[in-house]
């Protein structure tokens, strides 16, 4: 049964520490996306690829946040210096676009960042 | 700009009655609509999407949803809740011809009285 990995299921972290959050997106998906999950803000998109590359991360604020895929099995986001406002569970998801956008996206269990 | 609105915070239900929670879109082109299912303490899953054809679309554990053009909205229902049916439950859509990203809702909380 393919699934959306990530880890760490939890980090609690101190302010100003740099935070490494990791996806493995499902195998033969090409899109990946990450979001982030908050009561005040509900679900918001901070970034997506498609084969590997950036195609928006508009949603992400550039001082702080990074996201990369150095591979295909791979997806990081980073946040460095991390803030308490950062704590939230950050989502990864993957989908497999072939041009027609129809196909759902398929999401993993989540990071639960809690920045003290 | 795709966007939806979920107008209900939360959804209360007695089991075994019907249950809706209602969603509008707002696209420039045709949608793509989508629900999905968030249990607590885990990510969010697919229930049901509507691509073309038949306005009512069947989906996972007995939902479904009726698309609206004239109304824009597609709402999701199920005829006969459950307890395990209390979740979080989101709507989103996608333009046909835009990008990729899904527009999701704010979310709606279900809950089951028994």
């Amino acid at each position: 049964d393919a699934r959306v990995t990530q880890t760490p299921r939890h980090k609690v972290t101190e302010m100003g520490q740099e935070v490494t959050m990791r996806c493995q997106p499902i195998l033969g998906h090409n899109t990946v996306f990450w979001y982030r999950q908050t009561m005040m803000q509900g679900l918001e998109l901070l970034a997506y690829f498609r084969n590997r590359a950036p195609l928006d991360d508009s949603g992400m604020p550039k001082d702080r946040f990074s996201a990369e895929m150095p591979d295909a099995t791979l997806a990081t986001l980073k946040i460095q210096p991390s803030e308490p406002r950062d704590s939230a569970v950050y989502f990864c998801a993957s989908g497999l676009v072939l041009g027609t956008g129809r196909d759902e996206q398929f999401f993993g269990p989540g990071t639960r960042l809690t920045v003290l | 700009a795709q966007s939806v609105a979920q107008p209900e915070d939360q959804v209360n239900v007695a089991e075994g009655n019907p249950l809706t929670v209602k969603c509008t879109y707002s696209v420039s082109g045709n949608p793509y609509l989508f629900w999905y299912v968030q249990y607590p303490n885990r990510g969010l899953q697919f229930l049901l999407k509507y691509i073309t054809g038949d306005n009512l679309v069947k989906g996972s554990y007995g939902f479904e949803a009726e698309f609206n053009k004239s109304q824009t909205s597609f709402h999701l229902k199920k005829p006969s809740a459950l307890v395990s049916d209390s979740a979080l439950y989101f709507c989103a859509v996608r333009e046909t011809y835009g990008n990729n990203r899904l527009a999701f809702g704010k979310g709606n909380q279900v809950v089951v009285i028994p």
